[in-house]
Parts: C-alpha cells; structure tokens; sequence
C-alpha cells in the first residue's frame, strides 16, 4: 500500500505568516491528493482536491500545489481560525491512505 | 443543505456487535459513492470501507484491518448508509464518520461532506 508521510507533524507560526505543510507518498499518485482541514470534535473539511483544486467556499489563502510524490498546502496569511489538523489523503486507487496529520497552532 | 448524520455507536465488549447507521438529507444518496472513515482517540484517520451508488454492479471495498468482519451497505429509498461490524476489537474504538465520495470512478476517491461522527468503544 501506498503510504503518505506529513511534515512537520505539529506547526507554530503567528497570525500573518505564511506556513507550508508537506505531503510525500512513497509512490507516484499523479494528482490524485486531497487536503482537510480537521477542528475539535468536528468531522473533516475538505480544502483542496486534485492536489491543487480548492473546493467551492475555501478561502483564497488556502493552495495546494505538487503531483507524483511531493505535495505542499500552503496558507498565505495565517488567520486564528486556521487552528486545526491538517490531513492529506491519497485516492488513486484502493485502498485510501491518509497523512498523520499536521497539528497547526498559532504563537 | 447537505446532512450526514451517524449513528448507533456506544460501549461493546470484544467479540460483540454492532451497527452504524448513517442517514443523508439534502442530496439524492443513490447518485453517490459512500464512505466510512474511522478516527481513534486522539489519532489521525483511517479509511474503513466504500461502497459504490447502487446496481447489480455494486463495487465494495475494504481496509484489511476489517475485512471479514465489518460489511458496508446501503438502502437509497431510505437514504441511509450502514456498517454491520462484527467480532469487534479493542483496535476498533473510534470514532466512526460517513463521508460523501467526488469520484464517480468505481474507486473510492475524495470525500467532500462528512458527518459529525458517532464514538465506539470496544471494552469489557
């Protein structure tokens, strides 16, 4: 199975700044990635598909670029209400792989 | 408004059963492929199971941490989704979420609504 790999696993950065998650897969998926965006005790929210697609209702700040193995979601300017996880997720085939998660905080 | 909604989870001891339910609205569930998607205490997702939109040509997929043991299904006339688990291990306490699937493929894909979740917990 195709394994995803986050990093880093956990974020501090202040309001304003632009942060970087990456995503690798341990093999070519094309543009087959996902990203979500994870809050306490929520359901996940989906940001961006076909590794750079951002989903109706996104915020702007919000990009995702890469495609084969290297993925990175970027958000621009840094907001409060960006605290979460972040998760990348395969879907070229099955079965479905997601990253570990990319906890996200503000300084 | 798109509404998925789960249910049926709680406290069962190792070996037993249980059934989740999860019940749309806002959508036509016969149009789209369905997933479950687990989240254990305090650690990241794992995708369960998929299951295609409906037809004699029904495609179904499963995690290898539950095949054999967990089965996906579906009822469109009553826009709900299921998940019979069975044989059920103390690595099965999670939180279990529905979630709509984009692809359209036969191969599950990206998930664009979830729902809010229902919690099991495998203990004696």
């Amino acid at each position: 199975d195709i394994q995803m790999t986050q990093s880093p696993s956990s974020l501090s950065a202040s309001v304003g700044d632009r942060v970087t998650i990456t995503c690798r897969a341990s093999q070519g998926i094309s543009n087959y990635l996902a990203w979500y965006q994870q809050k306490p005790g929520k359901g996940p929210k989906l940001l961006i598909y076909g590794a750079s697609i951002l989903q109706s209702g996104v915020p702007s700040r919000f990009s995702g670029s890469g495609s084969g193995t290297d993925f990175t979601l970027t958000i621009s300017s840094l907001q409060p209400e960006d605290v979460a996880t972040y998760y990348c997720q395969k879907y070229n085939s099955a079965p479905i792989t997601f990253g570990q998660g990319t906890r996200l905080e503000i300084k | 408004e798109v509404q998925l909604v789960e249910s049926g989870g709680g406290l069962v001891q190792p070996g037993g059963s249980l059934r989740l339910s999860c019940a749309v609205s806002g959508f036509t569930l016969s149009s789209y492929e369905m997933n479950w998607v687990r989240q254990a205490p305090g650690k990241g997702l794992e995708w369960v199971s998929y299951i295609t939109s409906s037809g004699s040509g029904t495609t179904i997929y499963y995690a290898d941490s539950v095949k054999g043991r967990f089965t996906i299904s579906r009822d469109n006339a009553k826009n709900s989704l299921y998940l019979q688990m069975n044989s059920l291990r103390a690595d099965d306490t999670a939180v279990y979420y529905c979630a709509r699937d984009r692809s359209w493929s036969g191969n599950p894909g990206y998930f664009d609504y979830w729902g809010q979740g229902t919690l099991v917990t495998v203990s004696s």
